[in-house]
């Protein structure tokens, strides 16, 4: 059963424009949510996060929002640039026994195009 | 500063054999965690540690083994691979404040099983 559910597997924006990925999650207990950005032959990296006592956070460019009662978060990049083209993975954080465990998404894969 | 380095960065395998694959940090976290990504199941958690001398299992362990005997090492063993093992291998590790969980990756194994 896929707790944290990326609906669309890629999208394409124009370069300039703003590029929405979204993420949905069913698990009530998360608590913490996660952006991961991973370009082909390197592992995920860190890019932005949120805490469920906030609906937003920004970090330059990149704004995640969460909307707790829909279980939905999206991450707004804006303005799009070619280096943005990667695979993003939502991820969700909640603890369970000794550990704070991320259930990560399947990804969408972003292509900027100028 | 290396971050989160592993060896191998790609293997071949026949089937029933065995190998390890190594994970180091040099960030001083207390987290470690051994993933795998398989195309359209994004990450998925095989097995983690919550500091030396600890293993603990994640979603998908089986077939799989681990070891912690030092704070910045994390091993994963294959006893005997079988072709459902080829994947991309990732591992990461976290230093865990509270409810924030920002993990840090290394590179990747590619591992294919014949």
């Amino acid at each position: 059963d896929q707790q944290v559910k990326q609906n669309s597997p890629s999208l394409s924006v124009q370069e300039g424009r703003i590029s929405i990925l979204n993420c949905d999650y069913t698990n009530s207990m998360f608590d913490y949510f996660l952006w991961y950005k991973k370009y082909p032959a390197e592992g995920p990296t860190f890019l932005i996060s949120i805490s469920s006592i906030k609906d937003k956070n920004e970090d330059g460019r990149f704004t995640v929002f969460l909307n707790k009662s829909a279980k939905h978060l999206s991450l707004h990049i804006v303005p799009s640039q070619p280096g943005d083209s990667a695979v993003y993975f939502c991820a969700a954080s909640g603890v369970t026994g000794t550990a704070s465990k991320l259930t990560f998404g399947t990804g969408t894969r972003l292509q900027v195009t100028l | 500063n290396a971050g989160v380095t592993q060896t191998p960065k790609f293997r071949v395998l026949k089937t029933g054999q065995s190998m390890t694959l190594l994970c180091a940090q040099d960030m001083n976290h207390e987290y470690m965690y051994w993933y795998r990504q398989d195309p359209g199941m994004g990450l998925r958690l095989i097995h983690y540690s919550v500091g030396e001398g600890t293993t603990a299992k994640g979603e998908v362990p089986d077939g799989y083994n681990v070891s912690r005997l030092k704070k910045q090492n994390f091993l994963l063993g294959l006893e005997s691979a079988a072709p459902s093992q080829t994947s991309v291998y990732f591992c990461a590790s976290s230093y865990y404040r509270g409810q924030k969980n920002e993990q840090f990756f290394g590179p990747g194994t590619r591992l294919t099983v014949l």
